[in-house]
């Protein structure tokens, strides 16, 4: 079974500053999705960014992008110019792609970053 | 394009009532899905619908959980009788093939 870590319950950085948020993951698979989910107080999950293993390039999303290191199982999100509408919770998640029968989403604990004025 | 729909936005109940959730997904998807989010914890899958069937229902209870997606669009999530222990955020996702899964705003559920 994956497991996905996620060591930082909180964190808190100045509006404008870059922010990395941390994550790793355990699986014995070798093609795989990993995503950034975004849950603000309204509990709305957002999609953030995906990656997909296979992919060596790291995905980017205007102000979002990732860090994957596929050997140390480690997905890092960071967020350029953090705004006050960053301020939420967010989950790392892993899954299995399409096909696989298995395509169910596996969530780390969350990391609740708060944007500072 | 509208998002997932999810009614309603919270429920309070007595133990041992019953509550029933709904759950319209994105037009055009086929898979679909329904998470448990306790307080303080990510979500985790309850069952997976691949239009009409339910294909992982591994983690529902079913002694007191059923489900049901009718001609493979909306589906209803229901609990009889809650428990304390039921209270959480119940999500419905869904996703196109088994792609990237997109949320609904969810149901808090409160029994008293």
């Amino acid at each position: 079974a994956q497991t996905v870590t996620q060591s930082q319950p909180e964190m808190s950085v100045q509006e404008a500053e870059t922010v990395t948020l941390s994550c790793t993951y355990d699986t014995s698979e070798n093609n795989y999705y990993l995503f950034w989910y975004k849950q603000p107080p309204s509990r709305q999950m957002i999609l953030v960014i995906r990656q997909e293993a296979y992919k060596q390039q790291n995905a980017t999303e205007n102000r979002f992008s990732v860090n994957f290191q596929k050997a140390a199982k480690s997905f890092s999100l960071k967020i350029s110019d953090s705004q006050l509408g960053d301020t939420a919770m967010y989950f790392c998640a892993f899954m299995m792609p399409p096909n696989f029968g298995n395509e169910k989403l596996t969530f780390g604990t969350g990391t609740r970053l708060t944007i500072i004025p | 394009e509208a998002g997932v729909v999810q009614s309603p936005r919270y429920k309070i109940i007595e133990k041992k009532q019953p509550v029933a959730f709904w759950c319209n997904p994105i037009s055009g998807h086929n898979t679909l899905y329904w998470y448990r989010q306790n307080l303080g914890q990510g979500p985790e899958l309850l069952i997976r619908y691949e239009n009409e069937e339910a294909v992982d229902d591994s983690q529902l209870p079913k002694d007191r959980f059923s489900a049901e997606r009718l001609k493979g669009v909306d589906s209803t999530l229901k609990i009889q009788p809650a428990e304390l222990g039921d209270s959480a955020v119940y999500l419905c996702a869904s996703s196109l093939q088994g792609d990237a899964q997109y949320f609904g705003p969810g149901t808090r559920l409160t029994v008293l």
